[in-house]
Order: structure tokens, then C-alpha cells, then sequence
């Protein structure tokens, strides 16, 4: 069975901290892919970045980096020096190869001026 | 610009009514999928296609009803059947194995 855990339902920041977004998975395949997705208050949903499972080198892209432990099935996502626009919902989500997407519940990011 | 487009952005429908929403893609993509999303919750999967003319219930199908006639198109019906129908519907499409792509989304009010 597939399944996606993001444990924190909201949290808050003061603008320019760090913040860690945490990501655990649960699948028996050897093949599969990890994604972070951004919701705003918008609504539409924007995909951030995907990692296959081979492949665990951690990513860094400006502010953001995620950090993908296969020891410990985690796919962590931190933002750094938050800012006031990073606020939204951030999805985690998993997909085996072949299959459908498995949708975490969310997280929310609050991040205060 | 390639993208996916749903239409409307807000949609009212009085209850017992059946109403279509509209997706459309022109990224070339295989599959398309119908996720519904309630207030403070995640996704949830209503039905998905993999290629024309073929479609497959996902986890909350009931009450709902999908076509695929044309591969850049993947229009959802809500029935009168579906018991609490307002919710805020995500339409996605994606290539194979890599990530899925959203349009801006329907918010749908039946009253």
C-alpha cells in the first residue's frame, strides 16, 4: 500500500526564518517518485520538484532544498528565509511506477510579516 | 502559452441539477485525472484517463461521470447523484511517470 504522512497540519513563521516542511512515505516498490506541490490561495496547484527514488542527492533551488532519505522514507522540504508569498498549503506526494499519485494532507504555511 | 484551462472558475447550480465541468489540455499529455479537494483537505480522486476513450474510477467515483473523446479533453459531470457536491474541483494531466500538471481549478456551490 502507498501512503503519505505530513504530520504538521499548520504551521507559522516569522518572515526570515527557516522552516522545515516534513515528508514521510510508505510504499513497497523499488521504483517510485517523491514530489512537493505548492498550493496559494489561488487554488491551482504548482508542482516544486520531483525526485526518483534512485536518486538520492539532496536539491537545492534558491531558497528551497529538500533533503530525501530513503533510510528513513522522508522527502523533507526547508525554505529558507522565508518571506510573506511563501504562504500557501505545500502537498507532498508519491507515485510507484505505473500507478496513480498519492496526495499527502497538506501542510500550511503561515508566514508573518 | 501550453497549459490546462477549466472552466468556469466559480460555478452555481441549484440542487437535483446535473452540471459538466470543463478541462482542457494542450501539453500533448497522455493521462488526465479529476481530483476533488474540500475545504482544509487534500486530494481525493475521482476518475482518470490514460488514453482516449478509456477512463477508470478513482477512490470517490460515485455520483460523478467523465468522457474522453478527444485526447486534449476531459470534461466531468457532477450528477444529481453525488450527495454533497461543493467543493473545489482540480483537473491534471501528466506524461507516464513524471509529475502532474493542475489547472487554476472550478469551485463548485450547489444550494
Amino acid at each position: 500500500a502507498q501512503k503519505v504522512t505530513q504530520a504538521q497540519t499548520e504551521i507559522s513563521v516569522v518572515e526570515k526564518e527557516d522552516v522545515t516542511l516534513d515528508c514521510v512515505y510508505e510504499t513497497r516498490d523499488t521504483t517510485y517518485y517523491l514530489f512537493w506541490y505548492k498550493q496559494p490561495p489561488s487554488g491551482e496547484l504548482v508542482f516544486l520538484i520531483r525526485r526518483n527514488s534512485f536518486d538520492e542527492q539532496n536539491e537545492i533551488s534558491g531558497r528551497y532544498s529538500w533533503n530525501f532519505q530513503k533510510s528513513t522514507s522522508s522527502f523533507n522540504f526547508t525554505i529558507t528565509a522565508s518571506q510573506v508569498v511563501d504562504s500557501a498549503v505545500y502537498f507532498c506526494a508519491l507515485r510507484n511506477y505505473g500507478q496513480n499519485f498519492v496526495f499527502g494532507p497538506g501542510t500550511r504555511l503561515s508566514v508573518l510579516p | 502559452d501550453g497549459g490546462i484551462t477549466q472552466s468556469p472558475k466559480y460555478l452555481f447550480r441549484k440542487e437535483g441539477q446535473n452540471v459538466t465541468l470543463s478541462c482542457e489540455q494542450n501539453l500533448n499529455h497522455d493521462a488526465m485525472y479529476w481530483y476533488r479537494q474540500d475545504p482544509g483537505q487534500g486530494l481525493r480522486l475521482i476518475y482518470y484517463s490514460q488514453i482516449v476513450n478509456d477512463f477508470q474510477k478513482g477512490d470517490i467515483a460515485e455520483g460523478y461521470s467523465v468522457s474522453r473523446e478527444k485526447k486534449e479533453s476531459f470534461p466531468l459531470t457532477v450528477t444529481s447523484a453525488q450527495k454533497n457536491p461543493t467543493a473545489f474541483y482540480l483537473c491534471a494531466s501528466s506524461e507516464s511517470r513524471y509529475e502532474q500538471y493542475f489547472g487554476p481549478g472550478t469551485r463548485l456551490t450547489v444550494t
